[in-house]
């Protein structure tokens, strides 16, 4: 069956340091993968999304970067983090067409 | 691109009754609409989900509908209970394209 790991589970950060969170999927091969912010108010924003190896896709222009090494690998970073990145981070992946895409269980990040 | 509505924003029902969150989209060639659960501090969760070629979905207490005339669908709850609180997402999807979320709805279910 497929699974998908994102750790860490939370985090706190000082203002100004980096940030490298990571997700990984099994079970499955060529996922499209995305990472996902949800501040207060619920809503889920998009960040990135990657539909193969190196590929990556990105929605808003900000502080943080997404890489893909490998297939079921993706990372989120950020060279130098500040206060406003404070939030829930998600990953998630989706198949073949027509899938519901699947949910990493999040990693709550606070800048201090 | 996609754009999809979902309202109410929050929804206070109290135990036993009914909870209905409804969603609407723009583009007419989605395809798959499901329904998600977002418990606090966690990810969120498929419930439910439906497809273009179908009207209406029921599982348990979960059901959804689907008008594609209308582009709405509306995820229908009934004999709620407090551990129904939580966040519900919809999401319509077309095709291997990127998953369009509403913005959620926080149903509290009061003893």
């Amino acid at each position: 069956s497929q699974t998908i790991h994102q750790w860490p589970a939370t985090l706190v950060q000082p203002v100004g340091s980096p940030l490298s969170l990571e997700c990984t999927v099994e079970g499955t091969s060529n996922p499209n993968l995305y990472w996902y912010r949800q501040a207060a108010g619920r809503g889920l924003q998009l960040l990135f999304y990657s539909v193969g190896i190196g590929q990556i896709s990105s929605e808003v222009p900000q502080n943080l970067s997404a890489s893909r090494p490998q297939d079921r690998q993706f990372i989120l970073s950020s060279k130098k983090l500040l206060l406003s990145d404070s939030g829930f981070y998600l990953c998630a992946w989706t198949g073949a067409q027509n899938t519901e895409a699947f949910f990493g269980q999040g990693t709550r990040l606070t800048v201090v | 691109g996609e754009n999809v509505e979902q309202h109410p924003s929050t929804l206070s029902v109290q135990e036993g009754d009914s909870a209905v969150i409804k969603c609407t989209y723009s583009d007419s060639a989605s395809n798959y609409f499901p329904w998600y659960k977002q418990e606090l501090g966690k990810g969120p969760q498929l419930i439910i989900d439906i497809r273009s070629n179908v009207g209406e979905k029921k599982d348990q207490r979960i059901a959804v509908t689907l008008n594609k005339t209308a582009k709405h669908f509306s995820l229908h709850i009934t004999e709620t209970q407090p551990e129904d609180s939580a966040v519900y997402f919809c999401a319509a999807i077309k095709g291997s394209y990127i998953p369009t979320f509403g913005r959620g709805t926080s149903l509290i279910v009061h003893p």
